[in-house]
């Protein structure tokens, strides 16, 4: 499965947009990129994943750029509820494709 | 549904003993994970079944681990005989098919003293 890339850490401001990016340059042409959040003392959920186009859903848009090389995730308007962990993973699209978990992006939106 | 349930929320047992741990996933997902977490390791991918078949198990740190899954609605990870090392919270996560999203439970926080 390929690697991903994300900052240790970002801060947001309450009801503004977070941009939270990563990098995956050694994506393959049958790998999705998947997003999670663990906010803490929870289970990781799930957020958006997408192959090759953009893809919005009521928590968040995820931008794929057009090499796939890297993908930016997007929460319109951050709430401190928003607070966790967010992981950026990309899974091979076989039978069962398993999810690998990095270090993830400690996201923390403060007021 | 009810989501992925997990069995039990907490467990303290005394070192060298075995400890069970039961998933149960949402009905209808086809494919199962055990995930164990820790400060230092993260989370980390023990053992995934597709269909109740075992397909990867790399992830699962020694003998002294087994997973199980004996139908399509129940799994156990069993740790025999349970080390210090081996506290953590483990998860079991569930999704519908191998490009769709996994659900995961609440957890499972052991401890062993």
């Amino acid at each position: 499965d390929a690697k991903t890339t994300q900052p240790t850490s970002m801060d947001c401001a309450e009801g503004r947009a977070a941009n939270l990016p990563c990098n995956h340059s050694t994506i393959s042409g049958n790998e999705y990129v998947y997003w999670y959040r663990q906010i803490h003392s929870q289970g990781p959920q799930y957020i958006i994943h997408g192959l090759k186009n953009n893809e919005t859903n009521e928590m968040a848009s995820l931008i794929i750029t057009e090499d796939r090389k890297s993908s930016t995730l997007i929460l319109p308007h951050a709430t401190l509820r928003d607070t966790a962990v967010y992981y950026c993973i990309v899974r091979v699209g076989n039978q069962g494709g398993k999810l690998i978990f990095g270090q993830g992006t400690e996201l923390s939106v403060k007021p | 549904d009810a989501g992925v349930i997990q069995s039990p929320r907490h467990e303290v047992t005394e070192m060298g003993q075995e400890v069970t741990l039961r998933c149960k996933p949402i009905s209808g997902h086809n494919s199962l994970f055990w995930y164990r977490q820790t400060m230092m390791r993260g989370l980390e991918l023990l053992i995934y079944f597709n269909n109740n078949v075992p397909i990867d198990d790399s992830g699962m740190p020694e003998d002294r681990f087994s997973a199980k899954m004996p139908n399509a609605s129940f799994s156990t990870l069993k740790i025999q005989p349970s080390e210090p090392r081996d506290s953590a919270v483990y998860f079991c996560a569930s999704s519908l098919d191998w490009n769709t999203e996994a659900f995961f439970g609440q957890g499972t926080r052991l401890t062993v003293v």
